[in-house]
């Protein structure tokens, strides 16, 4: 069965950094690329990163590109966002999906953690 | 504003047949991207409900189908249920955004 769990999340000041992990079991991890979808509190969905499973390609939305990082340990089945120089309309519930596809474009979602809360305030 | 544009909100009651429409782009739909579908149930993740225009995951019911045609994509549900009200998401790829992206979602309610 897979299973997607997240933490990380917490309460953290503007400007300041914070870094999700998500701990992957239930398939080979390293076969398959993963991402961050986020969701705002009440609002739709919203990809944030995409990472490749272990040719080491990463994407990013335009609205993090720079200030956040994915990465991946295939050794930990774990995966990982830094987020630097947070604003406050980074706050949201922050979910680990796993991506399947026959092809990167046509990638979509099959399974997604709990999701953690990142709340971006003073 | 989401690149793909769902309703907001559709309705109907138990047993009937409603559909939510997914609105693209040349560079979404329109360039021949697959739309995937999922569910949100309230207060808990999105769920994969349907993959690559009309491919039911195991355990999905045949009541939920895809399709798309063009620059769109409609989720038909029928016999609608009590427990199919959810909020309701597509999603794609845009090649101008050079990113995966989602509709703004549409809240089914059941009546």
């Amino acid at each position: 069965e897979v299973q997607l769990l997240e933490s990380g999340g917490d309460l953290v000041q503007p400007g300041g950094s914070l870094r999700l992990s998500c701990a992957a079991s239930g398939f080979t991890f390293s076969d398959y690329a993963m991402s961050w979808v986020r969701q705002a509190p009440g609002k739709g969905l919203e990809w944030v990163s995409t990472i490749c499973g272990s040719c080491g390609n990463t994407y990013y939305a335009d609205s993090v590109k720079g200030r956040f990082t994915i990465s991946r340990d295939n050794s930990k089945n774990t995966l990982y966002l830094q987020m630097n120089s947070l604003r406050a309309e980074d706050t949201a519930v922050y979910y680990c999906a796993k991506q399947e596809g026959w092809e990167l474009h046509n990638y979509f979602f099959d399974y997604w953690g709990q999701g953690t809360l990142v709340t971006v305030s003073s | 504003q989401s690149v793909l544009t769902q309703p907001p909100s559709v309705s109907g009651a138990p047993g009937q047949r409603v559909t939510i429409s997914c609105t693209g782009s040349s560079s979404s739909i329109g360039a021949g991207y697959d739309i995937h579908w999922y569910q949100q149930l309230p207060g808990t993740a999105p769920k994969l409900l349907i993959s690559g225009n009309n491919n039911r995951p195991s355990g999905v019911p045949d009541r939920f189908s895809g399709s798309k045609s063009g620059t769109s994509a409609s989720l038909a549900i029928t016999g609608l249920q009590a427990e199919d009200e959810a909020d309701y998401y597509c999603q794609s790829y845009d090649s101008s955004l050079s990113s995966w992206v989602f509709g703004g979602g549409t809240k089914l309610t059941v009546l």
